[in-house]
Order: C-alpha cells, then sequence, then structure tokens
C-alpha cells in the first residue's frame, strides 16, 4: 500500500461526457502529480501540483484540468470525452519539489470511454 | 518522439538465472533514472535509481547499471525470482525536474518456476 488513495477505480462513460477523477496522496505529501497510461504505453506525465499550486503542465490536453485543494487531494477533470481518453490515469505524490527520486503511485482509476 | 525507450515488450527468464532489462534515452538532459516495478492491478512502486555521476547501483538482488556515452542503462536481477514477475518501466528526469518522469513503455517479465 503506497498510501495514495485514487477514485474510482474504474469508470465507464460515454463520448462527449465529463468526469472527475480523484487522488488523496500519502500523509505529509505536498506534491500531486497525474499520469496516463494508454494501452501499450508508458506513463504520459500530465500535470503537477505542490501545495496548491501548478507547478508543471506535460502532454495535458485543453479538455483536461486539474487542481489541488487545501487539503492537498486532488482532481483531475475529463471534459468533452472522446475514445482516445480512454487510459489508466494514475496520480503519484512526494514530499518535496526540486529533487528527485522515488513517486509513490496509486492504483490508478481505469477510464473506459464507449 | 519517446526519449525513452525499452525495446522488448516482454521477457521469460528461468528462476534462478540472471535477468536483464534494457532502456534506452534519447535526451542528453536526463541526468537522473529510476527503475519502477507494476504488478496487475496496482501501481507502479519504485525498485532503484541512479544518478549519472555513477555508472552503478545496487540494492540487494537488484543492480542497475548506466553507460552514458550509449545513452543506455539496464536493469539486472540475480537470481530471478517467480515474485518478480511483472512489467518494469525505465524513467528519466533531467536535472531540477522535480520527478517530471519520463517513461518507457515496460517490460513485463516472467519468471519461470
Amino acid at each position: 500500500d503506497s498510501g495514495v488513495t485514487q477514485t474510482p477505480k474504474h469508470l465507464i462513460t460515454a463520448t462527449g461526457q465529463r468526469v472527475t477523477l480523484r487522488c488523496s496522496p500519502r500523509s505529509g505529501d505536498l506534491s500531486v502529480y497525474w499520469y496516463q497510461q494508454s494501452l501499450d504505453q508508458g506513463l504520459q506525465f500530465l500535470i503537477q501540483y505542490y501545495n496548491g499550486e501548478e507547478r508543471a503542465k506535460g502532454n495535458i490536453l485543453e479538455r483536461f484540468s486539474a487542481q489541488q485543494f487545501p487539503d492537498l487531494h486532488s482532481e483531475l477533470n475529463l471534459s468533452s470525452l472522446e475514445l482516445g481518453d480512454s487510459a489508466l490515469y494514475f496520480c503519484a505524490s512526494s514530499v518535496a519539489v526540486a529533487n528527485t527520486g522515488e513517486l509513490f503511485f496509486g492504483e490508478g482509476s481505469r477510464l473506459t470511454v464507449l | 518522439d519517446q526519449q525513452v525507450k525499452q525495446n522488448s515488450p516482454s521477457l521469460s527468464v528461468q528462476e534462478g538465472r540472471i535477468s536483464i532489462l534494457n532502456c534506452d534515452y534519447t535526451n542528453s538532459m536526463f541526468d537522473y533514472f529510476l527503475w519502477y516495478k507494476k504488478y496487475p492491478a496496482e501501481g507502479p512502486t519504485f525498485l532503484i535509481s541512479i544518478s549519472s555521476i555513477k555508472d552503478k547501483n545496487e540494492d540487494g538482488r537488484f543492480t542497475v547499471f548506466l553507460n552514458k556515452s550509449a545513452k543506455h542503462l539496464s536493469l539486472h536481477i540475480v537470481p530471478s525470482q517467480p515474485g518478480d514477475s511483472a512489467v518494469y518501466f525505465c524513467a528519466a528526469a533531467p536535472t531540477g525536474s522535480a520527478r517530471q518522469l519520463t517513461f518507457g513503455s515496460g517490460t513485463q517479465l516472467t519468471v519461470l518456476p
């Protein structure tokens, strides 16, 4: 158990819809990262928050947005969903921002867009 | 453009033998490298890392080798155990990237009893 909690674990929805994925980081971790893993692909970095503020953006579509709340949990909002958005979405957390090191990943939220 | 490549989608090894997983990268700015292991229905978990100032890092049965001139790293598992069967992801980060890791596509390792 990494200590990172993601909900829901599975989600099935239709094209054009909007969904929200939720992540609670490990206790004490201030940084939250979102990654997308499509079929047979590596994990693609989407976005990072640190203590409530956006820190870095990766390959995140404009239809996607995220935020980190004062209690440090984070939500990833995916709108106008397309078939290609079907993927595993992982949240990860870490203590600090600047130094490299390990991330602690949640179990992921599997999104299926029909 | 895949900056981190794991060219072998799968690898099968007999229990007790050595497993060697390979990873190539193209970005010269990468200076920190990690291996993550992932079991089905779980998130990736950190396994071992290496900084570019080293060419080898060892942790028990796991050793990571880095060849900067070839932009290549490898993970050696000796001896391999059935519990090592998992997907292994190579990841890399440039200096000061605050852990915005670039991941490879993973290699499925199967250790046969």
